[in-house]
């Protein structure tokens, strides 16, 4: 069975420094893995997606993350953070290599905060 | 292009009417999902579709809930009747249907409540 851990409920930075959003997933296949965000009032919006190519995923508006096999995580970083990054981040898993469409499998959420 | 777009984007009602939601996925999509978002459990998977066939609806909380698509450009979420504890805001998402490794793309959702 899949499942995803998002590992901090909350997080607060100052803008301009460094953001990690700590993901932890399991999975019986190989995964498919989504950072979204969503904004105050808005829909889950794509930052990027992992589905067996690079390691490192580049996304929208700096942001990144590395797949880690060996450590099952998918940390979400941006090298400085701007106020506008203020949102709620979720990560997501997904099973391959079934051919139909499936369901996708949300994290309960990291709440980021960024002050001046 | 167009996004998935939901109608309307904010219901309030009386408790025990009837209550809809609209959706239109992306077009060319063929994996349509209904979602509810609560503080308390956060985002729910109700049901989804592809090619317009229900294939989980588990997600379902009574059978107050019914959910339909019609055809490939539109899909309906019903609550009959209505209660306060179904207030949340609810999302319809559409994605290509191609073995789990699509992303899913968010309507800006309905702010439902029962008063």
């Amino acid at each position: 069975a899949q499942s995803v851990t998002q590992l901090d409920s909350h997080v607060s930075v100052s803008e301009g420094t460094p953001v990690l959003l700590r993901c932890n997933y399991s999975s019986s296949y190989s995964p498919s893995l989504f950072w979204y965000v969503q904004h105050p009032n808005k829909g889950l919006q794509l930052l990027l997606k992992y589905t067996s190519a690079a390691t490192l995923v580049k996304g929208i508006n700096g942001f990144e993350a590395e797949f880690k096999k060996s450590e099952t995580s998918f940390h979400l970083t941006k090298p400085s953070a701007h106020m506008s990054d203020a949102a709620e981040y979720f990560c997501v898993v997904s099973e391959r290599g079934n051919q139909a469409g499936t369901a996708l499998i949300f994290g309960k959420g990291t709440t980021l905060s960024v002050s001046s | 292009d167009a996004g998935v777009i939901q109608s309307p984007r904010h219901e309030v009602t009386e408790m025990g009417q009837e209550v809809t939601l609209r959706c239109k996925p992306i077009s060319g999509h063929n994996s349509l999902f209904w979602y509810r978002q609560t503080m308390m459990r956060g985002l729910e998977l109700l049901i989804y579709f592809n090619n317009n066939v229900p294939i989980d609806d588990s997600g379902m909380p009574e059978d107050r809930f019914s959910a339909k698509m019609p055809n490939a450009s539109f899909s309906t979420l019903k609550i009959q009747p209505s209660e306060p504890r179904d207030s949340a805001v609810y999302f319809c998402a559409s994605s290509l249907l191609a073995g789990g490794n699509q992303p899913q793309h968010f309507g800006d959702g309905t702010r439902l409540s029962i008063l």
